[in-house]
């Protein structure tokens, strides 16, 4: 089945700072990227996502790069404020059916004022 | 966008009793729910595939006869946790894919299960 590695697991960056979260999968059917940022004890809130047709997606501050061939997506945070501090988690899934989302383990982004 | 309610948002049981957690896909029909579970600092691990009408497809490693879901309507699925004991303890949070949008899935709020 489906495996997703995220990396890194915490990350800290002065206000301001560009953030670059990565995640790598092994299902090479799999075609549908979401990411999701969590606060604490509240519900995972996507924010972006991105097809295997496009290999590139900006939305304002936040980017999502995607590399089929090499089977992995990043994203990118550029600007960032306190409040995007977070765990933020990649997942992957193929379109279509039941469309199952395998998650990563999740990045925490500490970004300091 | 869809909205995903759950209930109750935190529930506190005794070892040995079971406890129902009900998800609701509030503006949209939702054929397919998902549940999942999440431990502290620890990432979403899917525990069951709701379908409307048919049995629940479990994970791996999922005892089906301790984790019951039904999906009665295609607003409402409900997970039981069976003779819940302490290390049941978790943040169950159930998704659903967002109407005529298949692909995107929505959170529900999550239910914050202590068993004592």
């Amino acid at each position: 089945g489906e495996n997703v590695e995220q990396h890194p697991s915490t990350l800290s960056v002065q206000e301001g700072d560009s953030a670059v979260i990565k995640c790598t999968y092994s299902d090479s059917a799999s075609n549908y990227f979401p990411w999701y940022k969590q606060e604490l004890g509240k519900r995972p809130q996507l924010i972006i996502d991105i097809r295997s047709n496009v290999g590139e997606k900006k939305d304002q501050r936040i980017a999502v790069t995607l590399n089929k061939t090499a089977k992995h997506f990043s994203l990118h945070i550029t600007e960032t404020q306190p409040e995007d501090s977070a765990v933020y988690f990649c997942a992957a899934s193929i379109s279509g059916g039941y469309n199952k989302l395998i998650f990563g383990a999740g990045t925490r982004l500490a970004v300091h004022p | 966008g869809a909205v995903v309610s759950q209930h109750p948002s935190r529930v506190i049981c005794k070892s040995g009793t079971s406890v129902k957690i009900e998800c609701r896909s509030l503006d949209f029909q939702a054929t397919t729910m998902f549940w999942y579970r999440q431990f502290p600092k620890q990432s979403l691990m899917l525990m069951a595939t709701s379908n409307e009408g048919s049995k629940a497809t479990y994970e791996q490693g999922v005892e089906k006869d301790k984790f019951l879901i039904n999906h009665a309507s295609l607003t409402l699925s409900t997970l039981t946790v069976t003779s819940a004991h302490p290390e049941d303890s978790s943040f169950y949070i159930c998704s659903a894919n967002g109407g005529q949008i298949t692909d995107t899935q929505y959170f529900g709020p999550g239910t914050r299960l202590t068993v004592l």
